[in-house]
């Protein structure tokens, strides 16, 4: 239990043009989503928390017009990064957070397996 | 700013030794300590959680919380080659997880 997807796996795409990500939870339903983007060897950082049915949250210095979350059901989010510049090129990944799978009771969240953006 | 330090390493341990890993916090408010292990190029997988001061085993896995002295740890017995990787700490605030930089482990044979 507890699978989260993500696709695409890998993209490489031309600069000013715009980048959907999706991420769906398989076997559950997740009320809360997260978008982080990891650079190579650092940690991940959060980008942002999405809820269902509301707005998302951005974490400071993440820009909402750029980085455009939607979370219209309770198994998928999308993360669209509009006019993507090679700065943009990252480990996007997604998390979703499970009250009922496995682990004892306690929120957990489970991380889906990453997309690689290229910016050329 | 909610800081999680751990040591980079990298921790290099032989085959069938104990792994050490410490984590240190600052938010006093996080309740929940997720660890998390990163294969290179790929995203986290959980290993394990601690909510309750003291220790907590999971098979090889055991996580130590200290809650006043806000200090996180994960011990991994008879470490195999397989065990190489990055070890995220990742104390929860909210609903969110701050993650450490991690530390590398290398098993050697």
């Amino acid at each position: 239990g507890a699978v989260v997807s993500q696709h695409p796996s890998r993209v490489i795409c031309k600069s000013g043009t715009s980048v959907k990500i999706e991420c769906r939870s398989l076997d559950f339903q997740a009320t809360t989503m997260f978008w982080y983007r990891q650079f190579p060897k650092q940690s991940l950082m959060l980008m942002a928390t999405s809820n269902e049915g509301s707005k998302a949250t951005y974490e400071q210095g993440v820009e909402k017009d750029k980085f455009l979350i939607n979370h219209a059901s309770l198994t998928l989010s999308t993360l669209t990064v509009t006019s993507a510049h090679p700065e943009d090129s990252s480990f996007y990944i997604c998390s979703a957070r499970s009250g009922t799978s496995g682990l004892g009771g306690t929120d957990t969240q489970y991380f889906g397996p990453g997309t690689r953006l290229t910016v050329l | 700013q909610k800081e999680v330090e751990q040591n980079s390493g990298p921790l290099s341990v032989p085959e069938g030794a104990i792994a050490s890993l410490n984590c240190t916090y600052s938010d006093r408010g996080s309740q929940s300590f997720f660890w998390y292990r990163q294969y290179s190029g790929k995203s986290p997988e959980l290993i394990m959680f601690i909510y309750s001061n003291g220790d907590k085993e999971d098979g090889r896995f055991t996580a130590q919380l200290n809650k006043a002295s806000q200090y996180v740890s994960l011990l991994i017995r008879d470490s195999q080659p397989s065990d190489s990787a990055t070890y995220l700490c990742a104390p929860e605030s909210g609903y969110a997880l701050n993650f450490g930089k991690g530390t590398s482990l290398l098993v050697t044979p």
